[in-house]
């Protein structure tokens, strides 16, 4: 099944630009999706088809796929961002599966 | 505005079935071109995709889970279901259910359940 990695940790200092890598086997010919979870929360879609945001998701998050790495990128980083963030693509090459990344703390400085 | 709120027992005893239903409110569990899914995630641990549903009762599982997992649709009800057989410790999550959206070949989860810990334990 397709493998998903994620760094275990992003520290940023507030102001800063945060980003928050997803590696897979050329991802870049999936469509990768981002969800933000704070402590004791469901997940929340921040960026859905590599870059796009879903409406009431700042301007600040952004995102890009290229290769073997797709990145969720914050910028202007607020205290508010510290959270998990995961990364999903769906494969479709043998069953019709949702995947996971295993996510990454974000810790804001 | 969607909405999906999970129920169900909050203790399974092991080797036992552990049942939930998700309830859909704000719009049809059939209108769109929408499925329907089950997601868990283990205590400090990450997401885990369970399955989905679509209305018309097609379905695809997490084959590390397959041989377990059932998961059916009421649309009369608005709601759907999970059940996982034969529970041990490992299954031990809080349990989310989740609108799943899809275009351009790729499914992503949009509305999602605020979740419900299920402990198993005897």
């Amino acid at each position: 099944s397709y493998v998903l990695t994620q760094p275990p940790s992003v520290s940023v200092a507030p102001g800063k630009t945060a980003r928050i890598t997803c590696g897979g086997n050329n991802i870049g010919s999936k469509s990768v999706h981002w969800y933000q979870q704070k402590p004791g929360q469901a997940p929340v879609l921040v960026i859905y088809y590599d870059s796009d945001r879903p409406s009431g998701i700042p301007e600040r998050f952004s995102g890009s796929n290229s290769g073997n790495t797709a990145t969720l990128t914050i910028s202007r980083v607020e205290a508010g961002d510290e959270a998990d963030y995961y990364c999903q693509v769906w494969d479709s090459s043998s069953d019709h599966q949702g995947v996971f990344g295993g996510g990454t703390k974000l810790t804001v400085l | 505005q969607v909405q999906l709120q999970e129920s169900g027992p909050g203790l399974v005893k092991p080797s036992q079935t552990l049942s939930l239903t998700c309830t859909v409110s704000g719009g049809s569990i059939s209108s769109g071109s929408y499925y329907w899914s089950w997601i868990r995630q283990p205590a400090g641990k990450g997401l885990e995709w369970i399955g989905r549903i679509y209305t018309s009762g097609s379905t695809n599982y997490n084959p590390s889970l397959k041989s377990r997992v059932t998961i059916s649709v009421d649309t009369s009800k608005n709601q759907f279901s999970l059940k996982l057989s034969s529970v041990t410790a490992a299954d031990t999550a809080v349990y989310y259910c989740a609108r799943v959206t899809h275009d351009y070949g790729t499914y992503y989860f949009d509305y999602w359940g605020q979740g419900t810990l299920v402990t198993v334990s005897s």
